[in-house]
């Protein structure tokens, strides 16, 4: 079945240092590939999106990638920052029907 | 305008008991999906509705768990014969159905079975 894997499952950065997270997917009919944030007690709300028909995206500190031949994508966040603190979801779905999630990515920005 | 709404928030039950989860999308939005979230971990899809189509039923774990849709609207999750293992966050979320793909998700409901 479709399977969304995610790594690493813990990330403790310096504030101010990078941070990425990758993901693979199993189903190569997969087009569209979100990232949700999910703060302590708080539900998952997007930070960013990309479809299959570009490579990459990028929004102020944040940006994805994707390569669609090795069925990878991953989350780049810049400058991080203590509020950037979270779980941060990988998933991914074809024309944005059954989503499949990633397992969850936990980063620390240490002040 | 109101986001997706959830209740109960919270929800006490004993093991063998039936549950009802109720969820409120947003106001035209045609999809709408159920997760299950265990402590610490991911979303598990569960089932996803659009618009009239039948329902993707293919992430429920157990024919106890069963979900409908009325009117286009409210859907309501109903978990028989509760186990413990039953025990997890449910999530709802909506979505237009207008190409546009990102979900938007309801505060959801802690169901604990004892």
């Amino acid at each position: 079945g479709e399977n969304v894997e995610q790594h690493p499952s813990t990330l403790s950065v310096q504030e101010g240092d990078s941070a990425v997270i990758k993901c693979t997917y199993s189903d190569s009919a997969s087009n569209y590939f979100p990232w949700y944030k999910q703060e302590l007690g708080k539900r998952p709300q997007l930070i960013i999106d990309i479809r299959s028909n570009v490579g990459e995206k990028k929004d102020q500190r944040i940006a994805v990638t994707l390569n669609k031949t090795a069925k990878h994508f991953s989350l780049h966040i810049t400058e991080t920052q203590p509020e950037d603190s979270a779980v941060y979801f990988c998933a991914a779905s074809r024309e944005g029907f059954k989503t499949i999630f990633g397992a969850g990515t936990r980063l620390f920005v240490k002040a | 305008g109101a986001g997706v709404s959830q209740s109960p928030s919270n929800k006490v039950t004993e093991k063998g008991k039936d549950v009802e989860l109720r969820c409120d999308p947003i106001s035209g939005h045609t999809a709408l999906y159920w997760y299950r979230q265990s402590l610490g971990q991911g979303l598990e899809f569960l089932i996803y509705f659009q618009g009239n189509s039948a329902p993707d039923k293919s992430g429920l774990p157990s024919d106890r768990f069963s979900a409908e849709r009325t009117g286009g609207s409210v859907s309501t999750l109903t978990i028989q014969r509760t186990q413990q293992e039953d025990s997890a966050v449910y999530l709802c979320a909506s979505r237009t159905g207008r190409g546009r793909y990102e979900q938007y998700f309801g505060p959801g409901t802690r169901l604990t079975v004892t």
